[in-house]
């Protein structure tokens, strides 16, 4: 199955913007999903279909992708967006339909 | 309100099987398009998906671990069982039980943390 690779850590000033990329072939697809998990919680989703908001998840979250590359853009970072964040999406490329996730990458709000 | 709670052992032995279930509420698993899935995450690593099951009783597993893996439903009591076999210290992991609709895993259980030891 395919893996999807992400930069292990990534820091932002507060209020700045910070974009995280995930890599992988499955990323094709337009079931892209991306989680935020903060410590000792359970992940949160924040976007799915590459760029839709659940309800309640502010819009400074927004998400694209383009070819074998997705990504999460956090526009006006703030302290409460430290956190794990994971990307998604389904994986076509053997012969059963799965779902992999990204490595993660953590986030730290400066 | 969509709610998901994983029950099952915090210990299990090395090449036991592993029952774990997931009770909820807020939506019907025979309802179109939603599916109930299994997702673990080791201590300080990163998500794995394990395996979903539909409304139309369709099931998915990790490629991984199909020989391994069994999920079904009980649509009478709102639940969803995952069941691993030949256990292993790898597979210590929190695992979370998680709800599928549109295309996502929206709602998530607040997981449940499963040890493997001798």
């Amino acid at each position: 199955s395919s893996e999807l690779t992400q930069d292990p850590a990534v820091s932002v000033a507060l209020g700045q913007t910070v974009r995280i990329t995930c890599q992988g072939d499955s990323l094709r697809s337009n079931d892209v999903s991306w989680f935020q998990q903060k410590p000792g919680q359970a992940p949160v989703l924040v976007i799915y279909a590459i760029n839709d908001r659940p309800s309640g998840i502010p819009d400074r979250f927004s998400g694209a992708s383009s070819g074998s590359t997705a990504s999460l853009t956090i526009t006006g970072a703030q302290a409460e967006d430290e956190a794990d964040y994971y990307c998604s999406s389904r994986d076509n490329s053997g012969n059963h339909l799965n779902y992999v996730f990204g490595t993660g990458t953590k986030v730290t709000v400066l | 309100q969509i709610t998901l709670k994983e029950s099952g052992p915090t210990l299990v032995r090395p090449t036991q099987t592993l029952t774990l279930t997931c009770t909820f509420s807020g939506f019907s698993l025979s309802s179109s398009g939603v599916g109930v899935g299994w997702i673990r995450q080791p201590p300080g690593k990163a998500l794995e998906w394990l395996a979903v099951i539909y409304w139309d009783d369709e099931k998915r597993y990790s490629p991984s671990l199909r020989s391994r893996l069994t999920i079904t439903k009980d649509n009478s009591k709102n639940q969803v069982v995952l069941i691993l076999t030949n256990m292993d210290p790898v597979d210590t992991a929190t695992y979370y039980c998680v709800h599928r609709f549109a295309g996502a895993f929206d709602m998530w259980g607040q997981g449940t943390m499963v040890s493997v030891s001798s």
